[in-house]
């Protein structure tokens, strides 16, 4: 079946640095992907999707890029800060499972930004 | 407005109590969802309806039941609660279109004795 792999957390930062979260996955069919973020409180918000292989998906100044030749779609921003600490989830929707599309999620990445 | 709402938002209660959390969207969607969240774990699916009709297991439905009252209104029920149950609920939706971008209400607490 479809599954989702994303580093374990937490990633811990000083604002301004980079952030990667890597995530892989395993579909059978052609599956869009996602990032989910969940600040503290609070239910997962969408933060990005890609539909298709090399799409680009983009959103307050994270990025991450559907791969499907390594099966990846690692969350990058090029500096964070404090209030981007939150909890990030890596997500598929495969058509394969009769066109019902059920997400299936990773375990999320937990991410402290320090001042 | 919050487009989905769950209530209550806390939630203590005691081995072997029935008790039933609430959903409800404003957002028009026919799919709706219950999810389970546990540290290290993520979410887990519980049950899921793709209209007023349609009931479904997730991978994890032991224990639980729900109900479909109208397409705004999905409820979770758990019969007789056990501490295992302890753990954060969430509700979402979505709107069946392709990509299955899913909303998610901001979750139930409970704490099971």
């Amino acid at each position: 079946g479809d599954s989702v792999t994303q580093m374990e957390g937490p990633v811990t930062l000083s604002e301004e640095a980079f952030l990667t979260i890597n995530c892989t996955y395993t579909a059978t069919g052609y599956p869009s992907l996602f990032w989910y973020v969940q600040y503290p409180g609070e239910g997962l918000q969408l933060l990005l999707k890609a539909t298709k292989a090399d799409d680009k998906g983009s959103n307050k100044g994270f990025e991450a890029t559907y791969r499907k030749e390594t099966t990846s779609f690692h969350l990058e921003k090029g500096s964070v800060q404090v209030s981007d600490s939150a909890v990030y989830f890596c997500a598929l929707s495969d058509s394969s499972s009769g066109g019902s599309y059920i997400p299936t999620f990773g375990r999320g990445t937990s991410l402290i930004v320090h001042p | 407005d919050a487009d989905v709402t769950q209530t209550p938002r806390n939630r203590i209660t005691k081995t072997g109590k029935r008790i039933m959390l609430e959903c409800s969207q404003t957002k028009g969607h026919d799919r709706m969802y219950w999810y389970r969240q546990d540290p290290g774990l993520g979410l887990q699916l519980i049950y899921y309806s793709f209209d007023v009709k349609d009931i479904n297991k997730g991978e994890i439905s032991d224990g639980y039941s729900v109900s479909r009252q109208a397409q705004a209104k999905f409820s979770l029920s758990l019969e007789s609660a056990i501490p295992n149950q302890t753990a954060l609920y969430f509700c979402a939706t979505s709107d069946g279109a392709n990509q299955e971008t899913q909303y998610f209400g901001p979750g139930t607490r409970l704490l099971v004795l």
